[in-house]
């Protein structure tokens, strides 16, 4: 079975930029979470998606929205970029929703904001 | 709110050396405690998890046991190797509530075993 797919792997925006990335679960899965990951702040969860619906939210300003379709792909957009916002995104899927679930993860895509 | 702290790295270890990297959490309830373990280049893996005190994860050679009374998970592995190589992180899940499906990670440990 195909693990969870991220595009684009690599990105370079500039400030005042609006970026959108993409995740594709794996096959069955119907959650979705988003983390960012950077040196300073670490691992920190973004929101979750259960059959299209925002399940959870992290403490992100609202320049940080996400999305998921009925074939439970979910993407992710940030406007108005900011040079802060240069991280690893990461994308994990599970099967469903709640503690018992295992969430498999995704290789990221690296945004840079110059 | 919910905490993970772990060890500060890098670590660097010989090759079949014991490994223990320490991780201590804060949490209201009983929380399932995870460690994942990130390879140069590519996303998480999950290398083990226990959901309820004195559970025991294992994987691939890692143990770590879910204690309640020091809120401790330590990740062990009694004979390292070069490609045990990678950052390991810890982390919690609540087991209810409305964040019951955020993972709230440490900030990693880096690991680098020698030949």
């Amino acid at each position: 079975k195909a693990g969870v797919t991220q595009t684009p792997r690599y990105l370079i925006k500039t400030r005042g930029q609006q970026v959108t990335l993409s995740c594709s679960p794996i096959s069955g899965h119907r959650s979705v979470s988003w983390y960012q990951q950077t040196p300073g702040q670490g691992l920190q969860f973004l929101f979750e998606y259960f059959s299209e619906t925002q399940r959870n939210k992290g403490n992100f300003p609202g320049r940080f929205s996400g999305r998921q379709f009925s074939n439970s792909r979910s993407e992710m957009n940030v406007s108005t970029l900011e040079l802060g916002d240069s991280a690893l995104y990461l994308c994990a899927s599970s099967l469903g929703t709640g503690w018992r679930e295992t969430q498999y993860f995704g290789p990221g895509t690296r945004l840079l904001v110059l | 709110g919910n905490s993970v702290t772990q060890m500060e790295g890098p670590v660097t270890l010989s090759e079949e050396a014991f490994l223990t990297i320490n991780c201590t959490y804060t949490a209201t309830g009983y929380p399932s405690l995870f460690w994942y373990v990130q390879y140069p280049g590519e996303g998480l893996q999950l290398l083990l998890k226990a959901t309820k005190a004195d559970d025991k994860g294992s994987n691939k050679g890692f143990e770590a046991t879910y204690r309640k009374e020091t809120t401790s998970f330590h990740l062990e592995k009694g004979s390292v190797q070069v490609s045990d190589s990678a950052v390991y992180f810890c982390a919690l899940s609540p087991n209810s509530g409305a964040g019951s499906y955020q993972l709230t990670f440490g900030k990693g440990t880096k690991l680098s075993v020698i030949p």
